[in-house]
């Protein structure tokens, strides 16, 4: 069974300074896709950056930047330059084949990022 | 540009009485189209999902389930709420083929409190 792990549940992190948010996830299926996600305290998800499981480089997103380790099946999100703004809660997640030609995302339980000024 | 609209935003519910959150998709056809729920402070869970009219493919067993009557319309219901059914409640969408980089985009969430 496909499963997201996240094992930091709170972070602080000073202004400036990079910050690196932890995700393993397990699958047998040779096909997939990794994703990074931010909840600010509004409630909304914002998509940050994609990886593809066949993707030979690691993805960039401007201040974003995913390192995709497949061996280790890790992915990895790495901040760089860290603002106030960027204080939320930040979900791995991965997607799995679904019914027909659909595909799922499942979620890891997330980490609350908190930038000290 | 696609857009996505769930409503209402927050809720207060008793316990025993029925639900209806309603989401909207425009800007694309056939979109697959996603409820999760988010307890407080933990992760998303993927309740239901559908790739068609009247396709509905349920994760979790629960008091809740959802409909689709139209191509871009899904409806969250529940007859009766029980406590537990208290969290923020997502819709989303995709076009087909997540593993080719198209992602989920999520609507505003709707707060609901059973009481």
């Amino acid at each position: 069974a496909q499963k997201i792990t996240q094992t930091q549940p709170g972070m602080f992190v000073q202004e400036k300074e990079a910050v690196t948010l932890d995700c393993t996830y397990d699958t047998s299926d040779p096909s997939y896709g990794l994703f990074w996600y931010k909840q600010p305290s509004s409630g909304e998800m914002i998509f940050l950056i994609y990886q593809g499981s066949y993707d030979q480089q690691n993805a960039t997103e401007g201040r974003y930047s995913l390192n995709f380790q497949k061996a280790r099946k890790s992915a990895n999100l790495v901040i760089s330059a860290s603002q106030l703004g960027d204080s939320a809660m930040y979900f791995c997640a991965m997607s799995r084949p679904g019914y027909s030609s659909a595909s799922k995302i499942i979620f890891g339980s997330g980490t609350r990022l908190s930038i000290r000024p | 540009s696609q857009t996505i609209h769930q409503w209402p935003a927050t809720l207060v519910q008793p316990v025993g009485s029925p639900l209806s959150l309603e989401c909207t998709v425009e800007g694309t056809s056939n979109p697959n189209l996603y409820w999760y729920r988010q307890a407080a402070g933990r992760g998303l869970q993927l309740l239901f999902y559908s790739v068609g009219i009247g396709q509905i493919s349920s994760e979790v067993p629960q008091n809740l389930s959802a409909s689709r009557p139209q191509d871009r319309q899904f409806i969250l219901s529940s007859k009766k709420l029980l406590l537990s059914d208290s969290g923020f409640y997502l819709c989303a969408w995709s076009v087909l083929g997540l593993a080719s980089g198209n992602t989920i985009y999520f609507g505003e969430g709707s707060w609901l409190t059973v009481v």
